[in-house]
């Protein structure tokens, strides 16, 4: 069956643009988290949905972030004002709920330039 | 202190060995506890997870678990060559599903 998906896989853009970034969860997943991950470094909570609550937006580096999710499925998060120290790979996984086990899609790489 | 802290390795073990990876975390309320794998340049798969105290078995692998000390750690038999990568100890903490992860530890299994 069709796993998470994100979009785009690499994203080369210019220091102070903005960018979006998008997710895909598995159908029927009703938790969505976004990760942050620079090289060689651990996973960065970002932000956490489930279902109709409200996010859990602790992980938010700043205010130049923020994300949405859509209809309780596809979820964007966007970037205002890109950093150099933005560039990094940005996952994101779903969850059924009910269990644990978080599905990661393959990431998005954002180099700021 | 970090939230969950992991040695960063590398850790090298000759192939058919016993690796044994680490990680301790700070909220002692926290109830549930991961382990994922990450091949280079991939994203990460869940290998284990365990909620209570004590030994959790699959196959080659075995979580164990300790609340009192605040450690868990992950036991991998017989290494291969394949388990090769890097371990990410995952911690839910209390109240919440925000889960933290380690910086992970690289192993090296040498043929």
């Amino acid at each position: 069956g069709a796993g998470v998906s994100q979009s785009p896989s690499n994203k080369v853009t210019e220091k102070g643009k903005d960018v979006e970034l998008r997710c895909d969860p598995i159908s029927g997943h009703t938790a969505l988290y976004w990760y942050r991950q620079s090289l060689g470094q651990g996973l960065e909570f970002l932000i956490y949905f489930q279902g109709n609550s409200a996010p859990d937006k602790s992980g938010l580096p700043s205010d130049r972030f923020s994300a949405e999710r859509t209809g309780g499925s596809v979820s964007t998060l966007t970037i205002q004002r890109t950093q150099q120290e933005d560039s990094a790979v940005y996952l994101c996984a779903s969850s059924p709920g009910t269990e644990e086990t978080q599905y990661f899609g393959p990431g998005t790489r954002l180099l700021v330039l | 202190q970090k939230e969950v802290e992991q040695n960063s390795g590398p850790l090298s073990v000759p192939e058919g060995a016993i690796a044994s990876l680490n990680c301790t975390y700070s909220d002692r309320g926290s109830q549930s506890f991961f382990w994922y794998r990450q091949y280079s340049g991939k994203s990460p798969e869940l290998i284990m997870s365990i909620y209570s105290n004590g030994d959790k078995e699959d196959g080659r692998f075995t979580a164990q678990l300790n609340k009192a000390s605040q450690y868990v750690s992950l036991l991998i038999r017989d290494s291969q060559p394949s388990d090769s990568a890097t371990y990410l100890c995952a911690v839910r903490t209390s109240g919440g599903f925000k889960t933290i992860f380690g910086a992970g530890t690289r192993l090296f299994v040498k043929a």
